[in-house]
């Protein structure tokens, strides 16, 4: 069965400082990774995935996401951090039997002006 | 596109009593998912729709919580009666197709339930 860890309930960054959100998983095969977002009051929104190809993954609003085979982790990225980049983020993997999205507890993200 | 339409967005109600969900997906998606958010944890499915027929519906508590999709299109969720435990936002989502695992989803804004 897939599972996916964030290691992390909460993490904080100054505003303009590179930020990381961490993510594991296990999975039987290949995987299939996604990162959604959570706004307060609103449902999930989708950042990026990575399906295959290159390990290095770039999405929405200057967020990118490392594939990392060898260590099952799909860590979250982004260079510069916006105090609008704060929220609730979701790392949810499936297989290739296209079984339904399992999703991470999830990592509170705040943005320090 | 229009997005994955639900409501109610809030609903309050006592223990015991029923309550039902409403989900209209984007249309032409055949795939439709029903999950349960409790408050600090990730969505957790419920169910799955592939058209109008249930594809995965191992997690829904079936003594107590139902779902339909009818026409293939709108879904609705029930729970009857309800437990303080089911306080939660019921997330639906709908995607193109079981065919396409690499697709994402596209969530609706979701059903904050309270039981008092």
């Amino acid at each position: 069965a897939q599972s996916v860890a964030q290691p992390e309930d909460q993490v904080n960054v100054a505003e303009g400082n590179p930020l990381t959100v961490k993510c594991t998983y296990s999975v039987s095969g290949n995987p299939y990774l996604f990162w959604y977002v959570q706004y307060p009051n609103r449902g999930l929104q989708f950042l990026l995935k990575y399906i295959t190809g290159d390990n290095l993954v770039k999405g929405s609003y200057g967020f990118e996401a490392e594939f990392n085979k060898s260590q099952t982790s799909f860590h979250l990225k982004k260079p510069s951090a916006l105090v609008s980049d704060s929220a609730l983020y979701f790392c949810a993997v499936r297989d290739l039997r296209n079984t339904p999205l399992v999703f991470g507890k999830g990592t509170r993200l705040s943005v320090i002006a | 596109e229009a997005g994955v339409a639900q409501s109610p967005r809030y609903k309050i109600i006592e223990k015991r009593q029923s309550v039902a969900f409403w989900c209209n997906p984007i249309s032409g998606h055949a795939t439709l998912y029903w999950y349960q958010q409790i408050l600090g944890q990730g969505p957790k499915l419920l169910i799955q729709f592939q058209n109008n027929g249930v594809v995965d519906d191992s997690q829904l508590p079936k003594d107590r919580f139902s779902a339909e999709r009818l026409k293939g299109v709108d879904s609705t969720l029930k729970i009857q009666p309800a437990k303080l435990e089911d306080s939660a936002v019921y997330l639906c989502a709908s995607s193109e197709s079981l065919g396409r695992p690499g697709g994402g989803y596209t969530f609706g804004s979701g059903t904050r339930l309270t039981v008092v």
